[in-house]
């Protein structure tokens, strides 16, 4: 259980296009999923939370217009990459946070395979 | 701030024993985490400490000292697979505050 799956898994785009990215929980309800940011043989960063059916909160310094989440349904949350540029390149994983018994001291998630985005 | 330290690297031969020793300085804790990367994939969880004390899963165990702000990961019986990168996080807030990450070379 608690699989969460992440589409595409690679992309390769445009500088100036918009590229987005899907994460789904397959088999359980996810009120709260995360997006990171990983530089290679780097740690993750987080960048936002994002919450069903409210905004997202977004970590200082990352730009929000840019990087715009939807949390539309408890199974899904997308990231799109706006005017996307080489800056932009990296490997981009989701969370989920699992279901929880509503103690405050568990917060395991689960991770996406991860969408490793590459702008020309 | 808040922040995580962890050896950058580590080596071990096949079949040893390696602790990956992890410091934490968080607001708000409620436990430590830690997960597994390999190169190129995502990071899957490996265990999770709440209180004080050690947790074992098969070769894998971690120890939470909440005193010392100081927790472990121990790896028994190496074997090649486990070369990756581990993680310690610290449960914070509703999120994870991650250390930078220890990459465990394993040698024959």
């Amino acid at each position: 259980g608690a699989v969460v799956s992440q589409h595409p898994s690679r992309v390769i785009c445009k500088s100036g296009t918009s590229v987005k990215i899907e994460c789904r929980s397959l088999d359980f309800q996810a009120t709260t999923m995360f997006w990171y940011r990983q530089f290679p043989k780097k740690s993750l960063m987080l960048m936002a939370t994002s919450n069903e059916g409210s905004k997202a909160t977004y970590e200082q310094g990352v730009e929000k217009d840019k990087f715009l989440i939807n949390h539309a349904s408890l199974t899904l949350s997308t990231l799109t990459v706006t005017s996307a540029h080489p800056e932009d390149s990296s490997f981009y994983i989701c969370s989920a946070r699992a279901p929880t018994s509503g103690t405050l001291s568990y917060n395991e998630q689960f991770f996406g395979p991860g969408t490793r985005l590459t702008v020309l | 701030g808040q922040s995580l330290e962890q050896p950058s690297e580590v080596t071990a031969v096949e079949g040893a024993i390696v602790q990956i020793n992890c410091t934490y300085q968080t607001s708000g804790f409620y436990g430590l985490s830690w997960y597994q990367q390999h190169d190129g994939g995502a990071p899957t969880f490996l265990s999770y400490n709440a209180l004080d004390g050690l947790e074992e899963t098969g070769r894998f165990s971690s120890f939470l000292s909440r005193s010392d702000s100081y927790g472990y990961l121990l790896l028994q019986e190496l074997q090649m697979k486990d070369s990756a990168s581990y993680f310690c996080a610290a449960n914070s807030n509703y999120q994870l505050i991650w250390g930078a990450g220890t990459k465990l070379i394993i040698k024959p």
